[in-house]
């Protein structure tokens, strides 16, 4: 089956302007994960979704940042007046369930570069 | 908090023989997992193995297997019998049921192979 996708490939933007990076997990799964991959560092936790509800938001690194799901399904990440740190790979991941025993499935990411 | 280590920015292993990546780790949890994913070029993360805490076995998959020292904290990756496609980053993780399954990684081992 159809793995998890993420849109765009590479995303490059001017500092300053909003941008939105799309996910779509594997079918049925309920868990999706966001995760930030600065170069030269390991990945970094942002937020989570269990369905539509996001009950960890706690690695969002400022207000600038936001993400959304919605039916379950599709998830964004929006970031607003976008900063050249925030220059990275966006990664995103679906799991069955948000449990510690099941995998998570990671897309090929979004590398967003702000000039 | 969770944090993970990984003292090794790069490797390099000659084909057909056996390289240890490392990773330390420090919790206060004792149900906990640990895993190590694989990073391409393609930036598509891949499950290689997972250690679940209670177990004391050590995981096997293959070619890979790793080296759980619980008390010690220490959570290594035995490749043996390298090969090429086995080149890319390697990152060691972490997740515990009070996290809802989110991952915390460390800075990854960039792993070259050669002829």
């Amino acid at each position: 089956g159809a793995g998890v996708s993420q849109s765009p490939s590479n995303k490059v933007t001017e500092k300053g302007k909003d941008v939105e990076l799309r996910c779509d997990p594997i079918s049925g799964h309920t868990a999706l994960y966001w995760y930030r991959q600065s170069l030269g560092q390991g990945l970094e936790f942002l937020i989570y979704f269990q369905g539509n509800s996001a009950p960890d938001k706690s690695g969002l690194p400022s207000d600038r940042f936001s993400a959304e799901r919605t039916g379950g399904s599709v998830s964004t990440l929006t970031i607003q007046r976008t900063q050249q740190e925030d220059s990275a790979v966006y990664l995103c991941a679906s799991s069955l369930a948000a449990r510690t025993y099941n995998e998570q499935f990671f897309g090929p990411g979004t590398r967003l570069t702000v000039l | 908090a969770q944090t993970v280590t990984q003292s090794q920015p790069e490797m390099s292993v000659q084909e057909a023989e056996t390289v240890t990546l490392s990773c330390t780790y420090d919790t206060s949890e004792s149900d906990y997992y640990l895993f190590w994913y694989k990073q391409p070029p393609s930036r598509q993360m891949i499950l290689v193995i997972r250690q679940e805490a209670y177990k004391q076995q050590n995981a096997t998959e293959n070619r890979f297997s790793v080296n759980f020292q619980k008390a010690a904290k220490s959570f290594s990756l035995k490749i043996s019998d390298s090969q090429l496609g086995d080149a890319a980053m390697y990152f060691c993780a972490y997740t515990d049921t009070g996290t809802a399954s989110k991952l915390t990684f460390g800075t990854g081992t960039r792993l070259q192979v050669t002829l």
